[in-house]
């Protein structure tokens, strides 16, 4: 069964640089949700898309920005980078609100 | 967390032993969803209780949820050395498209 795809696995980036995040969810989901997960801490909700509009807001930064396109991949921006950025980055779907996520691998960014 | 705790935080048992983990929310919920994650890996779906239900069984877990005291608690029976992982509830915090988790209880099986 297809599963979330995120891309790059891994990223590292020096501060002040910027980085993109791509992420590909099951098709046929109509929900997209990103999340940041430091070391040893819990998942912290970022941002979510239902039907490619943003649906919901957490604790993003102003520096970081998200969209989700017309093919229902979604992409997360991060400007400005800082060494507490450095975090594995996952994004889930879901087929509906209520449903379960579906999460990808994530994505390790390393902030230097 | 933004929701609430889990705890233990850490729990370490022999293997075939029973293993069960706590959490505790804060706002009202239409659901709460268990999940496991293995070291550096993504977060994989367990169990959904609606907030209707008190008890929900699926294999070797059983769930149980009590609303008035705003807490859930995750049973895994006959544990096995590949349980060893990260256990998080998770709540739809009233209904919004944001699922909010838990600070996770770290699981390890010892052979």
């Amino acid at each position: 069964a297809a599963g979330v795809i995120q891309s790059p696995r891994h990223l590292i980036k020096e501060k002040r640089e910027t980085a993109t995040l791509k992420c590909y969810p099951i098709p046929r989901h109509d929900t997209v949700y990103w999340y940041q997960q430091g070391p040893g801490q819990d998942p912290q909700f970022l941002i979510s898309f239902y039907e490619k509009m943003q649906s919901d807001k957490g604790s993003i930064p102003d520096r970081f920005s998200a969209q989700q396109f017309s093919d229902y991949h979604s992409e997360l921006n991060m400007s400005s980078l800082e060494l507490g950025d450095s975090a594995l980055y996952f994004c889930a779907s879901s087929l509906a609100t209520g449903r379960p996520l579906h999460f990808g691998n994530g994505t390790r960014l390393t902030v230097t | 967390s933004q929701q609430g705790e889990e705890d233990p935080q850490a729990l370490s048992i022999q293997e075939g032993e029973n293993a069960t983990m706590n959490c505790s929310y804060k706002t009202s919920i239409n659901n709460l969803q268990w999940y496991r994650q293995n070291s550096g890996r993504g977060l994989v779906h367990l169990i959904l209780i609606r907030s209707n239900e008190r008890e929900k069984h699926s294999g070797r877990l059983r769930v149980t949820l009590d609303t008035s005291k705003k807490s859930s608690s995750l049973l895994i029976t006959a544990s096995r050395a590949a349980d060893t992982a990260s256990y998080f509830c998770a709540t739809d915090a009233g209904g919004a498209q944001k699922l909010v988790f838990g600070q996770g209880t770290r699981l390890t099986i010892n052979p």
